[in-house]
């Protein structure tokens, strides 16, 4: 079973131009994860956000959670052509001894 | 070592052929996930391992489905009889502990002809 949608399930966008993809969930959670995957490799863990914290930034994204509306946002910046990729968001479920439970993703297209 | 490592890259069994996926952790991290990829899916969990301890096996599809670390570091993922429907990629990913990011291999590509 998937916990988190995100939206758009795909996304199209020039160099240079900002993308940003959406993630809701369910269920409370410890924390929420984004991790990026290119085509045939696995994941790469991009960031980490605790359910008490609001906002975060790691060069060029930022992330936001609002725990009341159980969503999430990840907002790249100044995209590349090399961002290019599918986007997934995981959240870690407060019940003890679990583990991540990743959404569907968005698949990003930056064109030069 | 300096990442997961996954073997075999890719995997061709016929069906009903059993199969065995080989995971090495970072050296260090207590927690292991496994965790199976259908072509434009998210990845769905099947197990999970703190150290030697298989503490959530509820993502296993069936009782072909079988994994195992007793010595708390490499883990495998064997599956039995396999049939078209196991045709993924499977993926394991490290982690020290509650709270941190995971880092995963590359993945094991399985197509069961």
């Amino acid at each position: 079973s998937q916990q988190g949608e995100e939206d758009p399930q795909a996304l199209s966008i020039q160099e240079g131009e900002n993308a940003t993809m959406n993630c809701s969930y369910k269920t409370s959670i410890n924390n929420l994860q984004w991790y990026r995957q290119n085509s045939g490799r696995g994941l790469v863990h991009l960031i980490l956000i605790r359910s008490n914290e609001r906002e975060k930034h790691s060069g060029r994204l930022r992330v936001t959670l609002d725990t009341s509306k159980k969503s999430s946002s990840l907002l790249i910046t100044a995209s590349r052509a090399a961002d290019t990729a599918s986007y997934f968001c995981a959240t870690d479920e407060i019940q003890a001894g679990t583990a991540l439970i990743f959404g569907k993703g968005t698949t990003l297209s930056v064109s030069s | 070592g300096a990442g997961v490592s996954q073997s075999p890259r890719y995997k061709v069994a016929k069906r009903g052929q059993d199969v065995a996926l080989r995971c090495d952790p970072i050296s260090g991290h207590v927690s292991l996930f496994w965790y199976q990829q259908a072509l434009g899916q998210g990845p769905e969990f099947l197990t999970y391992f703190q150290n030697e301890a298989q503490l959530d096996k509820s993502g296993l599809p069936s009782d072909r489905f079988f994994a195992e670390r007793p010595e708390g570091s490499v883990s495998t993922l064997k599956i039995q009889r396999t049939q078209q429907e196991d045709s993924a990629v499977y993926l394991c990913a490290s982690s020290p502990g509650p709270m941190w990011g995971y880092t995963f291999g590359s993945g094991t590509r399985l197509t069961v002809v």
